[in-house]
């Protein structure tokens, strides 16, 4: 079965640490793939996407992600976490053979002032 | 503003009731969805539609009911089929496939 897997649920980071949250998936034809975020008392919201071309992809706020085909990874990054990063981040995943996104279970990430 | 609209944002149910979680948008968006969300797991999708008077089952439909009688309007009602109600249930639209979700702010349902 399809499934996209998020390997920490509650990450806790000083600030200006550095972020790498895992996501992997298990699907291995064509995907599209997502980061969505969801801030305390806000709306879900997309962070940043990759549907083809340069695997490096660049989001909002500093945020990217690298697809690593090989790995099946849509790992997200930023250098120097900020207070305000503190949310919730979903991995998520399209593949070419399903309408429909497969998401992971999140990680709460907490950044300490 | 343009957004997806949820209501209520608190709901409780009584054993063997039904209940209606209201969702609707102005972003002229075609697809409309139904996530529900338990802690530590994924959003799962219940119900979803692509245009109006069409839907099809996500992968846990059992229990839940939807309707699609106009662009901007998806309801969802919860059943008395329903065993397991309680949970965070959130709904979206897009205007292509899956490109970009919206979100609403989601309903937490309860159950007394």
């Amino acid at each position: 079965a399809q499934s996209v897997s998020q390997h920490n649920h509650h990450v806790i980071l000083s600030e200006a640490a550095s972020l790498e949250l895992g996501c992997n998936y298990s699907y291995g034809g064509t995907v599209n793939l997502f980061w969505y975020v969801q801030y305390p008392g806000q709306h879900l919201q997309l962070l940043l996407k990759y549907f083809s071309g340069d695997p490096l992809v660049k989001g909002i706020k500093g945020f990217e992600a690298e697809f690593i085909k090989s790995k099946f990874s849509f790992n997200l990054r930023k250098p120097s976490v900020q207070w305000s990063d503190t949310a919730e981040y979903f991995c998520a995943v399209l593949p070419d053979s399903n309408y429909q996104l497969i998401w992971g279970a999140g990680t709460k990430l907490i950044i300490k002032p | 503003d343009g957004g997806i609209t949820q209501s209520p944002k608190y709901l409780f149910r009584k054993e063997g009731q039904n209940v209606t979680l209201s969702c609707e948008q102005n972003l002229n968006h075609d697809a409309m969805y139904w996530y529900r969300q338990d802690p530590g797991q994924g959003l799962r999708l219940i119900y979803y539609s692509q245009i109006v008077n069409d839907f099809q089952k996500g992968d846990i439909a059992e229990g839940y009911s939807v309707s699609r009688e106009k662009k901007e309007s998806f309801p969802l009602t919860v059943t008395s089929a329903q065993k397991n109600p309680t949970a965070f249930y959130l709904c979206a639209s897009s205007s292509i496939r899956s490109e970009k979700l919206f979100f609403g702010s989601g309903t937490q349902l309860s159950v007394l």
